[in-house]
């Protein structure tokens, strides 16, 4: 299928925020998540969004989708140390069963 | 929290063995799921499961392939005569609903080499 677009890297400073972007491919996806992947542990869902919202916050997330440009950035206030991890982007596929994920955005944050 | 264990953590198989990937769902979730992650590149669906039977598979998935559920708690990938493109990170997972916003609860991965 067609592939979930996103920047492969990304560092930024502690303290700053965090913007990750992700391009979806289908138009009619209900939902997208945000999952994070700390080094040997499992795919931690962080959040999600239904396509009729534009924003969700939660807590330092921020998650904005433009459904028009087929867009959805993660963004992470005030990142920390902790916060380093690769971070996938994901669609619910229109069968509802599989996610199709992006490859994922390393993101370093340094001290 | 609740959380779905994978076992092993890491397997090292010849080219043409059998190997059985292990997993052991959250105990209310109904779908289960496996997926894999070829290092370095996506993480890519196989198969969901429920009631069961497959709810859905992808291209991946052919007839190598099977899973199975049989007892009440653990979910089986089966790989039946491993290839070296077999190799990469298999992850399972469960959710509660099949609808989108309960998500899915992943494992920590089985790293599977084929030499």
């Amino acid at each position: 299928g067609e592939d979930v677009e996103q920047s492969l890297f990304l560092s930024v400073r502690e303290g700053d925020s965090s913007v990750i972007n992700c391009t979806y491919t289908d138009s009619s996806s209900t939902y997208l998540y945000w999952y994070k992947q700390e080094p040997g542990a499992g795919l931690q869902l962080l959040t999600y969004i239904f396509s009729n919202m534009d924003m969700k916050q939660d807590q330092r997330l921020t998650v904005l989708l433009n459904k028009k440009d087929k867009h959805l950035s993660l963004r992470i206030a005030d990142t920390q140390t902790g916060d380093s991890a690769i971070y996938f982007c994901a669609e619910r596929t229109p069968s509802g069963y599989a996610l199709n994920f992006g490859k994922g955005t390393s993101l370093l944050v340094t001290p | 929290e609740p959380e779905v264990t994978q076992t092993p953590s890491h397997q090292v198989t010849q080219m043409g063995q059998e190997v059985i990937l292990r997993c052991v769902p959250i105990s209310n979730h109904l779908y289960f799921y496996w997926y894999r992650q070829i290092l370095g590149q996506k993480v890519e669906f196989l198969v969901s499961f429920y009631n069961n039977e497959i709810s859905e598979k992808s291209e991946i998935f052919d007839d190598q392939f099977s899973v199975e559920r049989p007892d009440g708690s653990n979910f089986t990938l089966k790989i039946r005569s491993t290839k070296l493109e077999d190799s990469a990170m298999y992850f399972c997972a469960s959710s509660e609903k099949g609808t989108g916003s309960y998500g899915y609860t992943f494992g920590s991965g089985t790293r599977l080499t084929v030499v």
